[in-house]
């Protein structure tokens, strides 16, 4: 989703239950997606990535899916800890500006327990 | 703990006052980029170094910040005359390019600027 200014969509999840975090993107070029994850006073950290290619991609706990028809990708977290909670970006290089990465607006997580 | 390290952490300062921070990236990485992020937004890239030299500089804000990695392992971003917009963490990030294609980037933890 869009965020606006200092209001971030937020996502509350039940502890134990599965969250889906989306990202829209809007060039048809990109052929390479990373999610990252940012606590509260930290820098992001890398989840996980998935290249054009693909349309899906497993971690430990986590999966992205990518539609590039709808130019749409998400991060699913199965069993959501409160250890998850925090910002999520997706985010993309831009190969000809040295792979510097433009960051979608974010999305906050928060676990209940 | 990524291994890339920033100081200070903090830095609270007064208007139309010059600041710099400093970034010290995995001791074997080429590359080094910074970032702006301010409150509820994705970090904005801003400009980065492949070993010294300075590759992209265009998107800096304006001609009051600058970078420089002296001698291709630490760098400092200054930003003089400070403005209350300027309020925001400054994040660094470093990869090790070895070949095409997108190589990790790692980031700092991020120094939070707050001008007054």
């Amino acid at each position: 989703g869009e965020s606006v200014g200092l209001h971030l969509p937020t996502l509350s999840v039940q502890e134990g239950d599965n969250s889906i975090i989306n990202c829209a993107y809007s060039n048809s070029a990109s052929d390479y997606f990373i999610w990252y994850k940012q606590e509260s006073g930290k820098g992001p950290q890398f989840i996980i990535d998935i290249r054009s290619n693909m349309d899906k991609r497993q971690g430990q706990r986590v999966t992205v899916l990518l539609n590039k028809t709808v130019k749409h990708l998400s991060l699913q977290i199965a069993a959501t800890q409160p250890g998850d909670s925090a910002v999520y970006f997706c985010a993309g290089p831009q190969r000809n500006a040295g792979n510097m990465l433009t960051f979608g607006g974010g999305t906050r997580l928060m676990v209940k327990p | 703990d990524t291994g890339v390290s920033q100081d200070p952490r903090h830095k609270i300062t007064k208007r139309g006052q010059n600041v710099t921070f400093r970034c010290d990236p995995i001791s074997e990485h080429n590359r080094l980029y910074w970032y702006r992020q301010t409150l509820g937004q994705g970090p904005e890239f801003l400009t980065y170094f492949q070993n010294e030299a300075q590759l992209e500089k265009s998107r800096l804000l304006s001609d009051r910040f600058s970078a420089e990695r002296p001698k291709g392992s630490f760098s400092t971003l200054e930003i003089q005359r400070t403005e209350q917009g300027d309020s925001a963490m400054y994040l660094c990030a470093s990869s090790l390019i070895v070949a095409s294609g997108y190589n990790e980037q790692f980031f700092g933890p991020g120094t939070r600027l707050t001008v007054l």
